[in-house]
């Protein structure tokens, strides 16, 4: 069975870009949060999707956002990058009544 | 509100060392889960255990251990006989009750180096 795919598995984008990250789940898996990983912050969460709808969300600006398609992959986006945004994003998947499985994440780095 | 406290930062052992990491949580709810996560360099977060509130019974896995006390909201985890394969970051975890705890309030983790 095939786990959490994240792609891309690293990414340098500058200041004021945007960037879209992608998560494809462990098939039957409807489920899909995300959580970002900083030295400073440790891991906060973000935004969890169920269904295509979002059920939970984190304490972050509204330049962070994600969206999930009908096949259960999802993608989060951040516009306009801030050097704090640099950080390890991941991107975890479950069904009902599992522990979720997390895939291996994206690096971002901000320049 | 959740709160989940690692208050060792790094510790490091000699292989076969038994280590302890503690985990000491902060709920309100009646009904919640614990979990604990590994996460090698490589990045991901690998499932270790889940342990729901209204359990109490400590668990062995081969040479992994948890104590779990409600009376004092503490999830230890206990490595018996380390191995340098045990070296990476652990992290306990709280989830609320939701449709399938997936989403987790994070310990600051401890950093666990076992040098040969």
């Amino acid at each position: 069975k095939a786990g959490v795919t994240q792609t891309p598995r690293y990414l340098i984008k500058t200041r004021g870009q945007q960037v879209t990250l992608s998560c494809s789940p462990i098939s039957g898996h409807r489920s899909v949060s995300w959580y970002q990983q900083t030295p400073g912050q440790g891991l906060q969460f973000l935004f969890e999707y169920f269904s295509e709808t979002q059920r939970n969300k984190g304490n972050f600006p509204g330049r962070f956002s994600g969206r999930q398609f009908s096949n259960s992959r999802s993608e989060m986006n951040v516009s306009t990058l801030e050097l704090g945004d640099s950080a390890l994003y991941l991107c975890a998947s479950s069904s009902t009544n599992t522990e979720a499985f997390f895939g291996q994440g994206t690096r971002l780095t901000v320049v | 509100a959740q709160k989940v406290t690692q208050a060792q930062t790094e510790i490091s052992v000699v292989e076969k060392e038994d280590v302890t990491l503690d985990c000491v949580y902060e709920t309100r709810d009646t009904t919640y889960y614990l979990f604990w996560y590994k996460q090698p360099p490589s990045g991901e977060l690998v499932f270790l255990i889940r342990r729901n509130s209204f359990d109490e019974q400590n668990e062995i896995s081969g040479r992994y251990s948890w104590n779990f006390q409600k009376s004092t909201s503490s999830f230890n985890f206990t490595i018996t006989a380390s191995q340098v394969v045990d070296s990476a970051v652990y992290f306990c975890a709280l989830s609320d009750l939701t449709y399938n705890f997936n989403k987790f309030y994070f310990g600051s983790g401890t950093k666990l180096n076992v040098k040969p």
